[in-house]
């Protein structure tokens, strides 16, 4: 299966900064997730990177606050915009592979705003 | 609505104790159902996958089972060591494209 690079592995932001948070994937894949999941939560979806489109997003999620890039199938960034603690969260990317492989997921990024 | 109940919320076993956890859903069409393991601070690691058709799967010391018509899965862990110490994510998957269900997991600590 895949093998995914995320960073940074954790952060402390001041409120009302922005967070870039990259997934770099060891091969070319054509489905990409990036995930929250809230202390003592399951994950939930944020959005679909879609490579050369925007990104299609959840309901409760949108483009201003998570901008998300997909510039090849390798590679996605998500931006979490102007912080508020309420952001305070763990942040995953996963890719999916067919039902064979399923779906693998990034060690994650711990966000803790402040 | 698509929903995935884990049972117990946390668990506190011995070194060398077995111990089950249990996943109920409701998703339908049913596709898929994943096992999940997630240390602390790290993203989830898969350690099953079963499709419909599939009763029991095992990974090492993990054993999956499935009953598609009680819409119910397990998943038994033996001669549990420190290191399974985690936090056990059933996911389902539904027909209708990509989208996952994700339970909230059992939190499982093991004592010495």
């Amino acid at each position: 299966s895949a093998v995914i690079s995320q960073k940074p592995s954790r952060d402390i932001c001041q409120r009302g900064t922005s967070l870039t948070i990259q997934c770099q994937v060891d091969s070319q894949v054509t489905m990409m997730f990036w995930y929250r999941q809230q202390p003592g939560q399951s994950l939930t979806l944020i959005a679909t990177a879609n490579q050369g489109s925007e990104a299609t997003y959840e309901s409760g999620f949108v483009i201003d606050k998570f901008p998300i890039s997909r510039p090849n199938l390798t590679f996605s960034t998500l931006t979490v915009s102007n912080m508020s603690p309420e952001d305070s969260s763990i942040y995953l990317c996963s890719v999916g592979q067919g039902a064979r492989n399923g779906y693998t997921f990034g060690s994650g990024t711990r966000l803790t705003v402040v | 609505k698509n929903q995935v109940e884990q049972s117990p919320q946390s668990l506190i076993i011995l070194e060398g104790k077995n111990c089950t956890l249990q996943c109920n859903y409701t998703v339908s069409p049913f596709s898929n159902l994943r096992w999940y393991k997630q240390d602390t601070g790290r993203g989830p690691v898969s350690l099953t996958i079963m499709t419909f058709s599939e009763n029991t799967k095992s990974n090492g010391r993990y054993t999956a089972t499935l009953d598609a018509d009680t819409k119910q899965s397990s998943l038994h862990i033996t001669a549990s060591q420190l290191s399974d110490s985690a936090s056990y994510i059933c996911v389902v998957s539904a027909n209708s494209g990509y989208a996952l269900n994700f339970g909230k997991g059992t939190s499982l600590l093991v004592t010495p």
